[in-house]
């Protein structure tokens, strides 16, 4: 089945303990993405990547890092969590964004609450 | 740095009656892509629509685009109980002082229909 897969998909830590979400798919799609929600605020990108090797900055990138060495896997780092890095993350893929566009299939979400 | 703002925040409708909402968008895409959310759970990709197209159907969805005013409208005709989630717009970054791959989601509308 085609799917996009986060890890965890609850997690409560404390300030300072370095954490990583990961995400997975197997569509072998190039493109991948992160993006976090808090209400109000709809959904804002973290981060993105085209291709394995090939990261760049969303919206909102910062307290965030990501690496992308294999094309299927897409971690999201955070190397020292902060109360207000508690959200909804979600991760994305997709075949390569053009100028036609594509859709984007999206895991489940990982809730993380930072005390 | 949100790039579609939809319209209204909420809406309650009755079963079988029509849903509209709007998205308003700030620069030039190349393409609009509706997306729906259950509560807590990841994005659904609905339609897309490319910047050349002004209107899309898919089953009891209907999706204008109209690039002049910089605006979209979704159209759930029939509507279920099943409907009620979020629906969000979403628009490439481009032309929005971001390198390709930046998808941009505006806060969304939470729709309810009350059986």
């Amino acid at each position: 089945e085609a799917q996009v897969t986060q890890n965890p998909r609850y997690l409560i830590t404390v300030t300072g303990k370095k954490l990583t979400v990961t995400c997975s798919q197997n569509m072998n799609h190039e493109y991948m993405s992160w993006y976090r929600q808090d209400p109000g605020l709809g959904l804002r990108q973290i981060y993105y990547s085209m291709n394995v090797e090939v990261t760049d900055k969303g919206d909102v990138p910062e307290g965030y890092k990501v690496s992308r060495k294999e094309k299927r896997n897409f971690p999201l780092i955070l190397e020292s969590p902060s109360p207000n890095q508690t959200s909804l993350y979600f991760c994305a893929s997709s075949f390569t964004l053009g100028t036609g566009g594509v859709e984007q299939y999206f895991g489940p979400g990982t809730r993380l609450t930072v005390t | 740095s949100q790039q579609g703002e939809e319209d209204p925040q909420a809406l309650s409708i009755q079963e079988g009656e029509n849903a509209t909402m709007n998205c308003s968008y700030k620069t030039s895409i190349n393409n609009l892509q509706w997306y729906r959310q259950n509560s807590g759970r990841g994005l659904v990709h609905l339609i897309l629509i490319r910047s050349n197209e002004r209107e899309k159907h898919s089953g009891r969805l209907r999706v204008t685009l109209d690039t002049s005013k910089k605006s979209s409208s979704l159209l759930i005709t029939a509507s279920r109980a099943a409907d009620t989630a979020s629906y969000f717009c979403a628009t490439d970054g481009m032309n929005y002082g971001g390198s390709q791959g930046n998808l941009i989601f505006g806060k969304g509308t939470e729709l309810s229909v009350k059986p």
